[in-house]
Order: C-alpha cells, then structure tokens, then sequence
C-alpha cells in the first residue's frame, strides 16, 4: 500500500524559503511510470497544482510559480521535496504532496494527508 | 494554460437524487479529464479517470462522460457519504489545472 507523508514548519516568514518534505512508503520514487508532485490549497478555496518529478529527474512546474519553485527527488530517502522561494501571504495553504499515474491519463491516485503553513512575521 | 469552468460551483439536492456536475474547457482535450472528491480537512480523493473510467474502489454509482471540450461527473442516487465537493481536472498539458469546484450539500 502506497503512502504519502508530508512534513515540513508549519509557519514560515515572509521573503523566506518554505521547504517541505514529501516522505514516501510503499513505492520507490525511483521507479518509472509515476510523477510526484505537489499541489496546494488555500484555506476555503479550490486547488492549485504546483508542480512535479519525473524518476527521470526531469520537472514541470506551474507557469504562475516556475520562478519560485524547486522540486527535488532523493531516491536514498525515497522522498520528494518542496521548495518555494520570497513567500508571502498569498503562500499560505494546505500543501500536498500526491502520485500521479502515468498510464492513467497522469490522475492523481495517492495524496497524502496534507499539511499546512501560514506565511506571517 | 487550459481554463477549467465548472458548474455548477455549488448545488443542495436530496438523498437518492441524481446530480451532474459540467467541466467545461477552453480547447479540446480528447479525454483527459479526472475528477475527484474531497471532504472537509481530507485530501481529495480520485473518481474518476480518463473522463469515464471509475478507479478501483469507487461505487458503481459515479461515473463520468464527455469528450473534447465538455465533461460531466453524474452521481446516480446520492448518498450521505457523497455530500463533499468535487474537482475537474485536465492532465492534457504538462502543467495540470483544476476546475474550480462543486459543493455538493444536502
């Protein structure tokens, strides 16, 4: 059974870096057919798709944060990671982290539970 | 980016009702649409893939239609379980958006 943990500060600063942590059971990162990704979600409003690895390595990022984002893949730990750069309130959310199939018309099957941060000094 | 409307954004309707909920798109997609279901303070849950293939687990009651530019979600008999909201979404681009979903309330 495939899981899915994020974890991560749960408040960050404005114009700092939020890092977050993907941890991943049940499944190697490393293996292809899947992307893992990140998606997040403002408190009341819908979902925002951020971005997502490859086992490649190979990225995609959403256009609106492509300039703030890194998403990295340590297949050692078998976990993914997030990276958003110069945060602001806009940045507060739900953050998930979910796997995406490939040969399922790239659905998202398996999301973690979701874990939140607040942007604020 | 592909723009995802979806409508209705939220709709009150019995148990044992049928409700359909539309996605509609800014240019042909074939069928690369996926919805999902989320209650409140969980993560959202997959339905439905490929616009009309029900996942592994999902009640025969859900299903999906549609292709190109239109996509629709049906609920046949509404159950308790069901009253959450629901979420298009497009994977025929790199960069996936979703609709912006449908309270689905008693």
């Amino acid at each position: 059974q495939v899981q899915l943990q994020e974890s991560g500060p749960g408040l960050v600063k404005p114009s700092q870096t939020l890092s977050l942590t993907c941890t991943v059971s049940g499944a190697s990162i490393s293996k292809g057919g899947y992307y893992w990704g990140w998606i997040r979600q403002p408190a009341g409003k819908g979902l925002e798709w951020i971005g997502r690895i490859y086992a490649s390595g190979s990225t995609n990022y959403s256009p609106s944060l492509k300039s703030r984002v890194t998403i990295s893949g340590d297949s050692s730990k078998n976990v993914i990671s997030l990276k958003v750069s110069s945060v602001s309130a806009a940045d507060t959310a739900v953050y998930y982290c979910a796997r995406t199939m490939t040969g399922h018309n790239d659905a998202m099957d398996v999301w973690g539970q979701g874990t939140p941060v607040i942007v604020s000094s | 980016d592909i723009q995802m409307t979806q409508s209705p954004s939220s709709l009150s309707a019995p148990v044992g009702d049928r409700v359909t909920i539309t996605c509609r798109t800014s240019q042909n997609i074939f069928n690369y649409v996926n919805w999902y279901q989320q209650k409140p303070g969980k993560a959202p849950y997959l339905l439905i893939y490929a616009a009309s293939s029900v996942q592994s687990g999902v009640p025969a009651r859900f299903s999906g239609s549609g292709s190109g530019t239109e996509f629709t979600l049906t609920i046949d008999s509404l159950q308790l379980d069901d009253f959450a909201t629901y979420f298009c979404q497009e994977s025929f681009s790199n960069t996936p958006t979703f609709g912006g979903g449908t309270k689905v309330e008693i």
